[in-house]
């Protein structure tokens, strides 16, 4: 699986967006993008995938560029809940589950 | 409500003894995965199956072992061969070799050995 290079930590304000940029250079064709999120103490949460093409869902949006070497998680309102460690991963399609979480990006969401 | 869910949420071992967590998911998923977690880290495979009784190494399976005797369930046992067994430990599940099949964890166990 590609690496994955993303900034250690980044502070957003309560009810703005919160774009976080993921680096994946060494990407190749078939793997897609994934973002989960982890609050401290618990599980990691699956956020939103793509391969692509951009994707939105309830909880955000998936931007990749058109070469595919990075992409940008948004989060549109960004709330006090939203404080996590943000982790992007590349994985190939159907490979057998060992992703590769680098150390994410610490979200800080402040009122 | 399905999901996996992981017990004890806290578990405390003395050091030379074996201990099994708990991992369940009523997912209907047939991967299941086991991570290790330490302070400050990322997720570390320890092991995964993709089905019912068969199983394969993961990054840092050395101390630990696991079973897959039924679909729901993927139990892992740090034994007295991990020589730094007090860590957070993760239990995810998804369908197999699906695309487009996230991982869904569960809330963790978290282990001492003193």
């Amino acid at each position: 699986d590609a690496k994955t290079t993303q900034p250690p930590s980044m502070d957003c304000a309560e009810g703005r967006a919160a774009n976080l940029p993921c680096n994946h250079s060494t990407i190749s064709g078939n793997e897609y993008v994934y973002w989960y999120r982890q609050i401290h103490s618990q599980g990691p949460q699956y956020i939103i995938h793509g391969l692509k093409n951009n994707e939105t869902n309830e909880m955000a949006s998936l931007i990749i560029t058109e070469d595919r070497k990075s992409s940008t998680l948004i989060l549109p309102h960004a709330t006090l809940r939203d404080t996590a460690v943000y982790y992007c991963i590349v994985r190939v399609r159907g490979s057998q589950g060992n992703l590769i979480f680098g150390k994410g990006t610490k979200l800080s969401v402040k009122p | 409500d399905g999901g996996i869910t992981q017990s004890p949420k806290y578990l405390f071992r003395k050091e030379g003894q074996n201990v099994t967590l708990s991992c369940e998911q009523n997912l209907n998923h047939d991967a299941m995965y086991w991570y290790r977690q330490d302070p400050g880290q990322g997720l570390r495979l320890i092991y995964y199956s993709q089905i019912v009784n068969d199983f394969q190494k993961g990054d840092i399976a050395e101390g630990y072992s696991v079973s897959r005797e039924k679909k729901e369930s993927f139990p892992l046992t740090v034994t007295s061969a991990q020589k730094n067994p007090t860590a957070f430990y993760l239990c995810a599940s998804s369908m197999r070799d699906v695309n487009n099949s996230p991982l869904h964890f569960g809330n963790g166990t978290r282990l001492t050995v003193t």
